[in-house]
């Protein structure tokens, strides 16, 4: 059974830079998947943020690009989520999550974590 | 991008009665188009991907149906676990991937 867990401060300051990791277990990193991320600001929608394969090639919603860095870490079995200058409208629950290749199949998200507040306040 | 539409955006339904949510695509994305079903404090769960194919372990009463700009997700018979927000979402445009607002399927 593929398990996904976010970690990371529930609380960063504006302008300061956000960063979460997912722990994968379960499942290989390093198999035939795009591991991403997906936020969802309080009592709002879900946007997603971007995805990386194992080869950290990773690619980005373009909204966010200018900001954000997806790593992987296949000896760790984990990825990471960075994302700079961050205000309050960055403040939502950040999910990790699994999906196929976009280049072949149908690549809709099949593993999510259970998701982690972050708050951006001074 | 491509904006996608939900509606209603909320849905007052009996339990046992049918439930007809609808997914409208601002442009075309064929049948790269998932449905997710999310309950308070919980991650979104996978119900229907390329616009008619149920994910695994979910129930024969949700079905989806439509492709180009239009789709459809339908609930047979209301259960009581049933009673959640649902979210279409676009995988088609590809790394621009979009959700539509949300419908929430309330107790009527």
């Amino acid at each position: 059974q593929v398990q996904l867990e976010e970690s990371g401060p529930g609380l960063v300051k504006p302008s300061e830079t956000l960063s979460l990791s997912c722990a994968v277990s379960g499942h290989s990193i390093s198999s035939a998947y795009y591991w991403g991320w997906i936020r969802q600001p309080p009592g709002k929608g879900l946007e997603w943020i971007g995805s990386i394969y194992q080869s950290g090639t990773a690619h980005y919603n373009p909204s966010l690009k200018s900001r954000v860095t997806i790593s992987v870490d296949t000896s760790e079995n984990q990825f990471s989520l960075k994302l700079s200058s961050v205000t309050a409208a960055d403040t939502a629950v950040y999910y990790c999550a699994r999906h196929k290749s976009p280049y072949y199949g149908s690549p809709a998200i099949d593993y999510w974590g259970q998701g982690t507040l972050v708050t951006v306040s001074s | 991008e491509i904006v996608m539409t939900q509606s209603p955006a909320t849905l007052s339904v009996s339990p046992g009665e049918r439930a007809t949510l609808s997914c409208r695509a601002s442009q075309t994305v064929s049948s790269n188009l998932a449905w997710y079903q999310q309950k308070p404090g919980q991650a979104p769960r996978l119900l229907i991907y390329g616009a008619i194919t149920r994910a695994t372990d979910i129930p024969a009463r949700f079905s989806g149906s439509g492709s180009g700009t239009e789709f459809t997700l339908t609930i047979s018979s209301l259960q009581s676990e049933d009673f959640a927000v649902y979210y279409c979402q676009q995988y088609h445009n590809w790394p621009s991937w979009t959700f539509g607002q949300g419908t929430k399927v309330e107790i009527k």
